[in-house]
């Protein structure tokens, strides 16, 4: 079945450490995104990659940086710049010929 | 900027009734995409149904239908014969169509109405 794979489902940390996500695609998707959401909000957009080896800010880019290697794979880091990492983050792809999202299961952050 | 807006924080709907949730958006371009995605508790982001602002006729995907207003920049989503499953979070999103690179790709979300379904 194709879809999006995000692992770990829930991942702790202590402060201070930086942490990697991973997204994982088998769409043949060319575009993907990396979103946090918090209680009482809507989506938040970190980093977008429209092809491998190129990538763009998203809103809420500061602490959070990408690699887009593969186009299949999109991993995000929260680094230990990140004021507030405690969070539930979405990857989400798409293709040129269509521009809705499809979205991976998540992962929930804390960091303590 | 885009804003989307979704003024209902919560709404109940009894099992087999039919329930509106509403979203308004701002914008200054003719072009754009509107998506309302469903996500229930276990937080997957489910897309319901799309809509593309040069289209006049109304998107439908089964018991889904939306009223989209483009003057009035207004894109409901109704729920006819409601399901226990339809319990979620409901967002609605925004997209340019201007382009495909830039931040034109990115959705822009509401803040998310949260339905409950009642027997």
């Amino acid at each position: 079945d194709g879809g999006i794979t995000q692992s770990p489902k829930y991942l702790f940390r202590k402060e201070g450490q930086n942490v990697t996500l991973s997204c994982e695609q088998n769409l043949n998707h060319d575009a993907m995104y990396w979103y946090r959401q918090d209680p009482g909000q809507g989506l938040r957009l970190i980093y977008y990659s429209q092809i491998v080896n190129d990538f763009q800010k998203g809103d809420i880019a500061e602490g959070y940086s990408v690699s887009r290697e593969k186009k299949e794979s999109f991993p995000l880091t929260v680094t230990s710049a990140q004021k507030n990492p405690t969070a539930f983050y979405l990857c989400a792809s798409s293709t040129y010929a269509r521009y809705e999202q499809y979205f991976g299961p998540g992962t929930r952050l804390t960091v303590t | 900027a885009q804003t989307v807006t979704q003024s209902q924080p919560e709404m109940s709907v009894q099992e087999a009734e039919t329930v509106t949730l509403s979203c308004t958006y701002d914008t200054s371009e003719s072009d754009y995409y509107l998506f309302w995605y469903k996500q229930p508790p276990s937080r997957q982001m489910i897309l319901v149904i799309r809509q593309e602002a040069y289209k006049q006729q109304n998107a439908t995907e089964n018991r889904f239908s939306v009223n989209f207003q483009k003057a009035a920049k207004s894109f409901s989503l109704k729920i006819s014969d409601s399901q226990l499953g339809d319990a979620a979070m409901y967002f609605c999103a925004y997209r340019s169509l201007g382009a495909t690179t830039g931040t034109a790709s990115k959705l822009t979300f509401g803040t998310g109405t949260r339905l409950q379904v009642t027997l």
